[in-house]
């Protein structure tokens, strides 16, 4: 079953927008990261937020995390073109479970010039 | 600097057909995961491996074998393929204790 719940699974936006995604999970984590997958390719690795962190910054990327809703957003400010791609939340649960990661559906963003 | 690189990137198998999958990375990373990716869902965990020689069941491990002889190559194996496997499969490594996954770019992988 999946861990990460997005929402909203797409988000259309013009260019220099901002752009807000959800995620909600089920568990207790040791972490959330967030990862971006352009049309064909892997996932590339956009941030990591651990569970004792509330918000963490990365160029025009803000995410924040809230463990006592288990929820996280991941907000794009001035939002371009190239920004258009599938948005995955991934949680990991630590202990024993060998760093696996449990994703979500995925939020499609797309940023129109 | 290559990262992850999965081998083929594309295959088009026939229902009972085998094929082993090929995931290198350059990183020296500890652990090595195989995941499939279908239209509408995120990535599911089929099997991975927390170093050289040692393999675990993830969400998704029926009807795949996996092998890590070597701490760069991670191998995915279909025995006897089966429509329902059908899908994107993705190979990624990391360094241990939740930090960051690496991905490749995938194998597209159509059984007919």
């Amino acid at each position: 079953s999946q861990q990460g719940e997005e929402d909203p699974q797409a988000l259309s936006i013009q260019e220099g927008e901002n752009a807000t995604m959800n995620c909600s999970y089920k568990t207790s984590i040791n972490n959330l990261q967030w990862y971006r997958q352009n049309s064909g390719r892997g996932l590339v690795h956009l941030i990591l937020i651990r569970s004792n962190e509330r918000e963490k910054h990365s160029g025009r990327l803000r995410v924040t995390l809230d463990t006592s809703k288990k929820s996280s957003s991941l907000l794009i400010t001035a939002s371009r073109a190239a920004d258009t791609a599938s948005y995955f939340c991934a949680t990991d649960a630590g202990g024993t479970s060998g760093s696996r990661l449990t994703f979500g559906e995925g939020t499609q963003l797309t940023v129109n010039p | 600097n290559a990262g992850v690189t999965q081998t083929p990137k594309f295959r088009v198998l026939k229902t009972g057909q085998s094929m082993t999958l090929l995931c290198a990375q350059d990183m020296n990373h500890e652990y090595m995961y195989w995941y499939r990716q279908d239209p509408g869902m995120g990535l599911r965990l089929i099997h991975y491996s927390v170093g050289e020689g040692t393999t675990a069941k993830g969400e998704v491990p029926d009807g795949y074998n996996v092998s890590r002889l070597k701490k760069q190559n991670f191998l995915l194996g279909l025995e006897s393929a089966a429509p329902s496997q059908t899908s994107v499969y993705f190979c990624a490594s990391s360094f241990p204790r939740g930090q960051p996954q690496h991905f490749g770019d995938g194998t597209r992988l159509s059984i007919l």
